[in-house]
Formats: structure tokens, sequence, C-alpha cells
């Protein structure tokens, strides 16, 4: 089974500075998608970046890129410029590629989170 | 994305009740999932909610504990029976539209249970 670790439970940046979110991830298979998610105080999860394993090209969306590297298993997440809204528990989810009909096959695994701060 | 909506917000219950968790999505999806994420934890999925047939548990939830229905492709519930403190968790519903492997999830805002 695939697994997801954040080996950062927190931290914490300066306004306007930038900071990288760790992620490394556990799969046996060569074709799959990686996210990141942002769960602020109000818990809504909301979409940060995706990225699909097959494009070696590290996707990036305004201020948030990410960072992928295939062999190493590591998916981490850079936030430039870091903003006061940016707070908020980040989570790194990996999800399978397999057949529709199979039982969690659809599934994102997370992982425990990291829990961002930002300094004014 | 689409807009999803759970009622209640939030919740404290005794134990020993149930309590129905309800999931109104803004338009039609292919895939439901229920999840729980207790205290300080990260997410863990309970099981997809399959239209017009029984839902799909993940290995330790079981339906006598966490009964879903999905009546259609807008709607779907979870209640969670027979409460215990233990329950205590935020548990929330996802959707995706086609059901596609490269499909993003979208999130509703949570349920906050309080079990007593």
């Amino acid at each position: 089974a695939q697994t997801v670790t954040q080996s950062q439970p927190e931290m914490s940046v300066q306004e306007a500075e930038t900071v990288t979110l760790s992620c490394t991830y556990d799969t046996s298979e060569s074709d799959y998608y990686l996210f990141w998610y942002k769960q602020p105080p109000s818990r809504q999860m909301i979409l940060v970046i995706r990225q699909e394993a097959y494009k070696q090209q590290n996707a990036t969306e305004n201020r948030f890129s990410v960072n992928f590297q295939k062999a190493a298993k590591s998916f981490s997440l850079k936030i430039s410029d870091s903003q006061l809204g940016d707070a908020a528990m980040y989570f790194c989810a990996y999800r399978t590629t397999g057949p529709v009909t199979s039982q969690g096959a659809q599934k994102l695994v997370f992982g425990q989170g990291t829990r961002l701060t930002i300094n004014p | 994305s689409a807009v999803i909506s759970q009622k209640p917000s939030r919740d404290i219950c005794q134990r020993g009740t149930s309590l129905t968790i309800q999931c109104q999505v803004d338009s039609q999806v292919t895939m439901m999932f229920w999840y729980r994420q207790q205290p300080g934890q990260s997410l863990t999925l309970i099981a997809t909610a399959n239209q017009g047939s029984e839902a799909t548990y993940e290995s330790g939830f079981v339906i006598d504990k966490f009964p879903i229905s999905r009546p259609n492709l807008t709607f779907s519930t979870l209640t969670v029976s027979n409460m215990s403190p233990e329950d205590s968790s935020i548990y929330l519903c996802s959707v995706e539209r086609s059901g596609g492997p490269g499909e993003t999830q979208y999130f509703g805002p949570g349920t906050r249970l309080l079990v007593l």
C-alpha cells in the first residue's frame, strides 16, 4: 500500500519570505498523481496544486510551485512571497491510477500534515 | 470545481445516539466520498458513496456503524451510529466530477462532531 510522509509537523516563515514544505511517498507504481491541499482554520480543504507523475515539468500555480523528484519519491511545496492568508495545515496526498472498479482505487492517501504559521 | 455544502456544520451529541450528516453538491458528480479527520490527525477515507447501490467501505469501517446513502448524483448522507467519544472527529464529504484517474477531489467544509 502507498504511504505518504510529511516529516515537518510545524513550520513558520516571515511574511513575504519563501518556505518549503517536504513530502515523501512510497509506491511501486510508475504512474500516479500527487496533490497539495490546504486546510485553513475554517476546515475547508482547498486544492493548492497537483502533479502528474508522468510529467517531468514541475507544476506551478502563482506563488506555489513543487519540486517533484520521482526517483527520490519526493514532492515538496514551495510558497513564495508568503502571505498571512497562507497560514493553514498543508496536506500532501497521493492518488493511484488503478482501475476505477477496484475498492479504494480512487482514494487519496494523505500525509500527516504540516502546520504553517506566517509571522507578520 | 464544485460547491459542496454539509449539514450540520457542527454538533454535540450524547453517547449511544446517532447523527446523520448531509452532503449536497451544486451539480451532478460521479463520485462522492466520506472521510474522517480525528483531532490533530490526517484524513482517512471511510467509504465511497455509490449512487443506487451499497457504499464501498474501507478496511476498519463497517456499514452498521457508518451507514451511507446516495439517492442521486448530487446528494449523500453519512450516519454515525451508536456514537462513543472516540467518534469525535471532523467528517468531510468530497466529490469528483467524472471519477477518472487524474480527477481532482473537492471537499466540503466538514462537520465537526463532539460526542460526550
